[in-house]
């Protein structure tokens, strides 16, 4: 079942500071979260295993709450190259407490960072 | 570069034609995906291959024939498609197993007119 991402859409200024939130109804295995620039591919950013963590990468980090089947990116003193479109994917508990093993994407969150 | 090559970037057929898009990872993973990405909607799932072996059809027309003859080539054949198939069509990689996705990386995909 496809995630739920809020806000649809961001604008910043440089160095202001953005949080992307993440919902499915479902039990989740793990969440992934991409960044995909105008024309260019989808880059990974972090992945997040049930178990509540958090991650860090730079300036940007994300949290998973397993209980509640939330995760939230959050973008710290933003920088234009942080401008792009954030998707989160989800896996779902399956069988035996793992995965299937089948990534499903929200709809994404357009993130516009300006000078 | 991410690894993921994906041809042709672009292509235009009519309703009749076949063709085929083509992708090739270099990245020894042994996972491969197809993922289809429409305006203003998220990447949908089409297929999963783990070690050649289909693992996932995501309820896709017929008039998509997926093919994966090892696990660093995977095809999409096409044939007799509407132009509402008109989209990004891309290709993932991930060293994944069949319990859960792993780091995808993205080909830059191919730009599907659908006439």
């Amino acid at each position: 079942q496809q995630p739920v991402q809020s806000p649809q859409a961001v604008i910043l200024r440089e160095g202001e500071d953005a949080v992307i939130n993440c919902s499915s109804s479902k039990a989740l295995y793990s969440v992934h979260w991409y960044r995909q620039k105008h024309g260019e591919a989808p880059v990974f950013l972090m992945i997040l295993l049930k178990g509540g963590e958090q991650k860090g990468h730079e300036k940007i980090s994300a949290s998973f709450n397993e209980k509640k089947q939330q995760s939230s990116l959050y973008l710290t003193a933003s920088q234009l190259s942080y401008s792009g479109t954030y998707f989160c994917g989800t896996e779902e508990v399956g069988a035996g407490g793992t995965s299937y093993g089948k990534l499903t994407f929200g709809q994404g969150t357009i993130l516009t960072v300006h000078p | 570069e991410t690894g993921v090559t994906q041809t042709p970037r672009h292509l235009v057929m009519g309703m009749t034609n076949k063709k085929s898009l083509k992708c090739e990872q270099h990245l020894g993973h042994n996972a491969m995906y197809w993922y289809k990405q429409s305006a203003k909607k998220p990447l949908e799932l089409m297929f999963v291959y783990n070690f050649k072996e289909q693992t996932e059809n995501n309820s896709v027309p017929s008039r998509f024939s997926p093919e994966c003859p090892n696990s660093s080539h995977l095809f999409l054949h096409l044939h007799t498609l509407q132009p509402e198939d008109s989209a990004l069509y891309l290709c993932a990689s991930s060293q994944g197993n069949r319990a859960n996705t792993g780091e995808l990386f993205f080909g830059e995909g191919s730009r599907l007119t659908v006439l």
